[in-house]
């Protein structure tokens, strides 16, 4: 069974505050993607990582992908209050279906 | 917006009762997903379809059931309801091909209410 486990599972800072969250598994995965979702609405896509060792950025969002395409970072940088949120991974394999993670909640206080 | 509709956006009943959910994927996109999320808890797979054919099937109950018709919109059908289905259910649709093949955007969701 192909578990995805996100550390930590509560993160609450103060604003200007830098912070990783991680994506771990004992599985391989195609592509591994990050989401943020905000209470009541849907998870909203991120970004996309499909090549081992792949960096993305988003603005003060830093993304990236293992080596060995196992496990997955997501940096963010001097955090404002519009990034709280829930921020889940999720590894894609040939299935076609989505492993999610548990999710981070990230509360960034003013 | 992810072009991703779901109708209703809310949906009261009461136990025993059955609901159908709806769901519109981008334009283009062949492949539609179903996830519940309860209070507090993460996102669970229900099922998949792609272009009208089921394709693969999670955590699904079997008082529930999906299908997609040939316009590729899809329904959720959530039969003798109970108060732990209370949950919001989101569709959510990919292209199932090329290299982002899985990349999956999220309806809005239904929240559903079974008192």
């Amino acid at each position: 069974t192909q578990l995805l486990e996100q550390s930590p599972q509560f993160l609450s800072i103060q604003e200007g505050e830098n912070l990783t969250v991680y994506c771990n598994s004992s599985s391989v995965f195609s592509s591994l993607q990050w989401y943020r979702q905000e209470p009541g609405e849907g998870p909203v896509l991120l970004v996309t990582v499909v090549t081992g060792g792949e960096v993305k950025k988003l603005k003060r969002l830093t993304f990236q992908f293992g080596d060995a395409r196992k496990d997955s970072s997501l940096h963010i940088t001097a955090a404002q209050p519009g990034d709280t949120g829930l921020y889940l991974c999720a590894g894609g394999d040939s299935s076609y279906k989505l492993i999610f993670g548990s999710g981070t909640r990230l509360l960034v206080r003013p | 917006d992810s072009g991703v509709t779901q109708t209703p956006k809310h949906l009261i009943t009461a136990t025993g009762q059955r609901v159908t959910l709806r769901c519109s994927p981008r334009s283009g996109d062949l492949s539609v997903y179903w996830y519940q999320q309860s209070l507090d808890q993460g996102l669970q797979f229900l099922i998949q379809y792609y272009n009208g054919e089921e394709r693969a099937k999670g955590n699904i109950l079997e008082r529930f059931s999906a299908q997609q018709f040939p316009d590729l919109h899809s329904e959720l059908n959530l039969s003798s309801l109970e108060l732990g289905d209370s949950a919001l259910y989101f569709c959510a649709s990919s292209p199932a091909s090329g290299v982002l093949y899985n990349e999956q955007f999220f309806g809005p969701g239904t929240r559903l209410t079974v008192l």
